[in-house]
Formats: C-alpha cells, sequence, structure tokens
C-alpha cells in the first residue's frame, strides 16, 4: 500500500545547528503535505501545509524563517529547523496525501544539545 | 471557533471489559472524522475515519465508532479491551479529507491486568 517514509528516524544535534527533515511518498504523488509538531505527552500540533511548487502556509505562532519548508516535487517535501535550540526537540510527523487520500509518516525525534 | 474535545485525559479499564473513548467536536458542519493511535515513541494509525454514511463505522483490531450529529460526538468503542491497546488515542477532525486535521489533546488508555 502507499506509504510515507521519513528520514531520518531520530536526529541529534547542537545547540545553533540547522536539521532537515525528509518526507517522502513512495507510491503515489502528492500534491499537498502538512508538518505538525507533537512535543512530549501532548497532541499533535499543525506547524505548516505546503502545495508542491508553492510557498507554504504557516500557522500562527510558527516561524516560517526558522521552519524553512520546501515541497519542489511531488513526493518530497523538506522541513530545515535552521538555528536549532532545545526548546526544539519535538517530534516531527508529516502528512503526505492527495484529496481523500492522506497518510502519516513515521515521524522524526529531534533532540537539541 | 472550530474544536475538538477529548474529555478524559486518562482512563484504565481491565483487560476484557468494554471500552469507550468520548470525542466531541464543534464545527460548521460535519466534518470528516477520524481516530488514530499512537504508542509511545511511535507514529500515528489510523482506527477508522468517518466522511458520510453510516454513522457506525467499523475499524481495525476491533475498534468501531458513532458519529452522532445532535451530540456532535464521536465516541470510540471496543467490546474487550486486550493489553496491547495501552497506547494514546487522538481524535481528528477536518473539514475535508485532505485538509490539515485538528487534532484533540489526546486519552491515554492504561490496561489493566
Amino acid at each position: 500500500g502507499a506509504v510515507v517514509s521519513q528520514h531520518p528516524s531520530w536526529v541529534i544535534c547542537k545547540s545553533g545547528t540547522s536539521v532537515k527533515i525528509e518526507c517522502r511518498s513512495l507510491d503515489f504523488q502528492a500534491t499537498t503535505m502538512f508538518w505538525y509538531r507533537q512535543f512530549p505527552k501532548q497532541s499533535l500540533m499543525l506547524m505548516a501545509t505546503s502545495n508542491e511548487g508553492s510557498k507554504a502556509t504557516y500557522e500562527q505562532g510558527v516561524e516560517k524563517d526558522k521552519f524553512l519548508i520546501n515541497h519542489a516535487s511531488l513526493t518530497l517535501s523538506t522541513l530545515t529547523v535552521t538555528s536549532a535550540h532545545p526548546e526544539d526537540s519535538s517530534f516531527y510527523i508529516c502528512r503526505a496525501g492527495q484529496g481523500d487520500t492522506q497518510y502519516f509518516g513515521p515521524g522524526t525525534r529531534l533532540t537539541v544539545l | 471557533a472550530q474544536s475538538v474535545t477529548q474529555p478524559d485525559i486518562h482512563i484504565t479499564v481491565s483487560e476484557g471489559a468494554s471500552l469507550e473513548l468520548r470525542c466531541n467536536y464543534s464545527y460548521g458542519a460535519t466534518p470528516y472524522l477520524f481516530w488514530y493511535v499512537q504508542s509511545p515513541g511511535q507514529g500515528l494509525q489510523l482506527l477508522l475515519k468517518y466522511f458520510s454514511g453510516d454513522t457506525l463505522v467499523q475499524g481495525i483490531k476491533g475498534f468501531e465508532a458513532e458519529f452522532k450529529r445532535s451530540q456532535s460526538s464521536f465516541n470510540l468503542r471496543k467490546p474487550s479491551v486486550h493489553w496491547s491497546d495501552a497506547a494514546e488515542y487522538f481524535c481528528a477532525v477536518a473539514p475535508n479529507s485532505g485538509y490539515a486535521l485538528n487534532f484533540g489533546k489526546g486519552t491515554s488508555l492504561l490496561v489493566t491486568p
């Protein structure tokens, strides 16, 4: 069946560095991808919506210059956390799909030291 | 404002007992409704979804949910809980399945012997 993958599954980085997270749709073309963030023992919060070939739409309170989203193709979206700080440590999950068909990725655990 | 409420933060049931997890929503129209399960440190697994039609929806792992328009509810049920059902359960809604999901805060299920 259709699968959405994320890479890496977990990453540890030093404060001030940038980290790129990839979200790929493996068996289908995803015109829309959603990026969520989940802090420990909390729910998922939508960060941004990206449509292939256009700029991402960010939710209120999410810094677009800090969380760079690129959706350059129908199978790949990337989220780059720039100048990461410990408070950015979280579980980042993407959701990809087309129309009624939507799938979540397995998530990426980011720990910033 | 659109919202999703899961009134119970924690629920404890005995193995073999029945389970009902509550979900209420506040939307302008009937939204698309979802239930997801998340084990610790893992991604989300879709249990079931409701778009239209029969208001009693069957899902995976023996779960079902019933949409009640008059109560703006979409409660999740299982007749006999297994220890492996212990996890975090999220109710989510969207105006359309292709839109971003709005998640409830989740209900943590503990299953006792």
